[in-house]
């Protein structure tokens, strides 16, 4: 069955860094785009990024561009979000989620379970 | 970017009521509209996509309708493991926004 897990979150500084993975079983990652999304108490869910399935194409929310990138290792059926100069709104929990596109639907048809980023002094 | 207001932001039910739950863009997106519901401390599962498209494995008693600005969440008669926060959310254009959430508590 599908399954998305994701990695590395934390406590860290604000200014500092951070890098999240999702690792993606059970199924063909290089067929689907992937995003991370993230969620607070006080703002609710934020879509923060997309990638395609070659990486050809990538978005972000305007609260993190420039600052987060997101990548893929379809081989290694891992997708990854590099958060830097990290501020105390960043702090959520991020979880990645399986796009689905097709005609007139575009949609998150698998979630993770999330992994919390806390940024404090 | 594309605002999504959600009403009400919470509401009391008893199992078995019929629940409607609104949710209105701030520009037309025709028909690109998903609902998700979330469970306490777990992460968000689709319910709805395309405004009335029922996901795979999601019981009957839930629908969707709309299109353009407006759209609804039913669920037909309430179950004790629907009480959750329910979400719309917009694929139309991105950044892609999610509404503020809808909670549904045991009345």
């Amino acid at each position: 069955q599908v399954q998305l897990v994701e990695s590395g979150g934390g406590l860290v500084k604000p200014g500092g860094s951070l890098r999240l993975l999702c690792e993606a079983a059970g199924f063909t990652l290089n067929d689907h785009y992937m995003s991370w999304i993230r969620q607070t108490p006080g703002k609710g869910l934020e879509w923060v990024s997309y990638i395609s399935t070659s990486s050809s194409y990538t978005d972000y929310a305007h609260s993190v561009k420039g600052r987060f990138t997101i990548s893929r290792d379809n081989a290694n059926n891992s997708l990854y979000l590099q958060m830097n100069s990290l501020r105390a709104e960043d702090t959520a929990v991020y979880y990645c989620a399986r796009n689905i596109w097709s005609g007139y639907s575009y949609y998150f048809d698998y979630w993770g379970q999330g992994t919390l980023v806390s940024v404090s002094s | 970017d594309i605002q999504m207001t959600q009403s009400p932001s919470s509401l009391s039910s008893s199992v078995g009521d019929r629940v409607t739950i609104t949710c209105r863009a701030s520009q037309s997106i025709s028909t690109y509209l998903n609902w998700y519901q979330q469970r306490l401390g777990k992460a968000p599962k689709l319910l709805i996509y395309s405004a009335s498209s029922l996901q795979s494995g999601v019981p009957s008693r839930f629908s969707g309708s709309g299109s353009g600005t407006d759209f609804t969440l039913t669920i037909s008669s309430l179950q004790p493991e629907d009480f959750a926060t329910y979400y719309c959310q917009q694929s139309y254009s991105i950044p892609l926004t999610f509404g503020g959430g809808t909670k549904v508590e045991i009345k």
